[in-house]
């Protein structure tokens, strides 16, 4: 059975930094391409960024581009999201998921910004 | 404003049919495969179609996907209870080189 478990989430004050986790099972995580997904409090899904197989390829939404690095490590099955410079509208549930398509989601974890 | 435009909400009664719109353009709907995504009520989005009309494993044939052009449509016949959802539709952007939801459609069972 697939899961993908994210943590690492919390409160945090405008300019601070908080480093994701999403811990993955039940499939060959290295096979796989991996994204993060956020949903701000009330509103629609965002795509936030995605990182290819062996790491070799990432993409980022504009808005956090320079401030979130998306990194992998295949041996520890795991994904992480650095976020850095974070602002008030990064506020929001995090979810990591499997696949080209998005195919597995996990539960989120919520990031919330505020002094 | 999202690059993909789906109605906000949409309704119908048990049994009967709906569908939901999701308009783009050619640098995303019009040349790349469209996704749709359910999401219950306080949970997470779950994968309902891939590459426009495929279904995974477990999602039952009620659920139909299409696209024409520049836009895509979900169908949900037999509609249940347990449908009520907000449902997203998903695809590439070639030029924003991004994936790009839709603003979500609130589906209500009456």
């Amino acid at each position: 059975e697939v899961q993908l478990v994210e943590s690492g989430g919390g409160l945090v004050q405008p300019g601070g930094s908080l480093r994701l986790g999403c811990a993955a099972s039940g499939f060959t995580f290295s096979t796989y391409w991996m994204t993060w997904v956020r949903q701000a409090p009330g509103k629609g899904l965002e795509w936030v960024a995605s990182i290819r197989q062996a790491g070799s390829e990432e993409n980022y939404v504009d808005s956090v581009k320079g401030r979130f690095i998306i990194s992998r490590d295949n041996a520890k099955n795991s994904l992480y999201l650095q976020m850095n410079s974070l602002r008030a509208e990064d506020t929001a549930v995090y979810y990591c998921a499997s696949g080209s398509q998005m195919d597995f989601w996990g539960q989120g974890t919520p990031v919330t910004v505020s002094s | 404003q999202s690059v993909l435009t789906q109605p906000p909400s949409a309704s119908g009664t048990p049994g009967q049919r709906v569908t939901i719109s999701c308009s783009g353009s050619s640098s995303n709907i019009g040349s790349h495969n469209v996704n749709w995504y359910q999401q219950l009520p306080g949970t997470a989005p779950k994968l309902l179609i891939y590459s426009n009309n495929q279904r995974p494993s477990g999602v039952p044939d009620r659920f139909s996907g299409s696209k024409s052009g520049t836009s895509a449509s979900l169908a949900i016949s037999g509609l249940q209870s347990e449908d009520e959802a907000d449902f997203y539709c998903a695809t590439w952007d070639g030029s924003l080189s991004a994936w790009v939801f839709g603003g979500g459609t609130k589906l209500t069972v009456l």
